[in-house]
């Protein structure tokens, strides 16, 4: 049993350019969670996800970023015309339907984008 | 004021002996609270997860938890060099918020 699949591990972008990272939940998982981290910072959360719904985008920048998780295929998010400071850890996790949060949450290995 | 805070440590301790993290956290209506576990370079993994006051064990690891204090801790007995890495406290609302709050986390290494 597969988990949670990010990809890719590092992307590497220079300032103005996309930057689309994946996420393919782990098998029976309905809900996809992003995080992201800052060097020497904790995880701050930025969407929580279901198939095809955007249930909470609380932590979400309120430009050039957007997420989506459709019917078939993996959890998907994009950052438009980066930044410096978009530098950082991307993790995503999962969970079951109906799961307390972070109960039975597992992170991915993360994606590494690098701003140049 | 953080929703959550660690002490950023680092914390250092022989092998063997008892490592203690605090983690306090602000809001007073939070429910379920988590420590994960994550290695330099790699994802976090949860290791002990606590809803009531009290303390819980799982082999090496109890989570003691004081709602009134708003206050979470974990204690690591018999401390491995395995267990050198970063600790984060995270927090969570509510059964109807899936969202986690983390502590910036704190780093322990163990001297073997």
């Amino acid at each position: 049993n597969a988990g949670v699949m990010q990809n890719p591990r590092h992307l590497v972008r220079r300032r103005g350019q996309e930057a689309r990272l994946r996420c393919s939940p782990m098998k029976g998982h309905s809900h996809v969670y992003w995080y992201r981290q800052l060097p020497e910072e904790g995880l701050k959360f930025m969407v929580y996800l279901q198939k095809e719904n955007i249930i909470d985008e609380s932590g979400m920048p309120k430009e050039r970023f957007s997420a989506e998780f459709p019917k078939e295929g993996p959890s998907i998010l994009r950052i438009q015309q980066v930044v410096r400071g978009d530098s950082a850890a991307y993790f995503c996790a999962s969970s079951p339907p109906a799961t307390r949060g972070g109960t039975e949450a597992f992170f991915g290995q993360g994606t590494r984008l690098t701003v140049v | 004021q953080k929703e959550v805070e660690q002490n950023s440590g680092p914390l250092s301790v022989p092998e063997g002996a008892i490592a203690s993290l605090n983690c306090t956290y602000s809001d007073r209506g939070s429910q379920s609270f988590f420590w994960y576990r994550q290695y330099s370079g790699k994802s976090p993994e949860l290791i002990m997860f606590i809803y009531s006051n009290g303390d819980k064990e799982d082999g090496r690891f109890t989570a003691q938890l004081n709602k009134a204090s708003q206050y979470v801790s974990l204690l690591i007995r018999d401390s491995q060099p395995s267990d050198s890495a970063t600790y984060l406290c995270a927090v969570n609302k509510g059964p109807n918020d899936y969202k986690l709050s983390f502590g910036a986390g704190t780093t322990v290494t163990v001297r073997a």
